[in-house]
């Protein structure tokens, strides 16, 4: 069965700590693995990762894929309150276009 | 523009009631989803529109009912839900060949008595 697996599944930090975010997967046919950023209501698309070793970043986050341990992590530098949110790191299969999203990783940045 | 609106913000209905859900989007996108989303868990894809045509059930109970009357919107019928049905019921958009960038609503709180 497909699976997206977070860690931790929450975490406070205080502002201007770094963190990282891990996520795990096993899955079939993997295209892509996903970040997102959800606050309050609606997540808002961060990533996309197809390849291994790149890395993506905005801002002060940024994250890489490892297709060989398959797992990504997102890393947040500097934090502020504004990053406290849940982070959601999902896949997308080749065989069709659903998004499978893990549990979330709830990060609360306290001042 | 890129906003998705979903209406109404919140809902109450009873186990008998006959409600709709509404999603718009003027992004140009021609895919679009409804997703279920439990406190403290992730968006679960409920279904998913292509062109207007619907691509993807995940097994949804027939008590949900979705339609896409246009390009620019989704609706999700519902009708004889239960208690459990009770959620944030969440609307996406992306361009056909960008599944993986999907636009959210703000969603619809939805509380079944």
């Amino acid at each position: 069965e497909d699976k997206v697996v977070q860690s931790p599944l929450s975490l406070v930090v205080h502002e201007g700590d770094t963190v990282t975010l891990n996520c795990s997967y096993e899955v079939t046919n993997f295209r892509s693995l996903l970040w997102y950023k959800q606050e309050k209501k609606a997540p808002t698309f961060l990533f996309m990762l197809t390849s291994s070793g790149i890395e993506k970043k905005s801002g002060r986050l940024s994250s890489i894929l490892d297709k060989k341990e398959l797992s990504s992590i997102l890393n947040i530098t500097a934090t502020q309150t504004g990053d406290s949110a849940i982070y959601l790191c999902a896949m997308i299969k080749t065989s069709y276009d659903k998004v499978i999203f893990g549990p979330g990783t709830s990060l609360s940045v306290i001042p | 523009d890129t906003e998705v609106t979903q209406t109404p913000k919140h809902l109450v209905m009873g186990m008998t009631n006959k409600k709709s859900l509404k999603c718009e989007q003027h992004m140009g996108h021609r895919a679009m989803y409804w997703y279920k989303q439990k406190a403290k868990k992730p968006p679960e894809l409920m279904f998913v529109y292509s062109y207007e045509k619907l691509s993807i059930n995940e097994s949804v109970p027939s008590r949900f009912s979705p339609e896409c009357p246009n390009s620019s919107l989704l609706n999700l019928h519902l009708h004889a839900l239960q208690p459990e049905d009770s959620a944030l019921y969440l609307c996406a958009s992306s361009q056909v060949d960008r599944s993986y960038e999907q636009y959210f609503g703000p969603g619809t709180r939805l509380t079944v008595t």
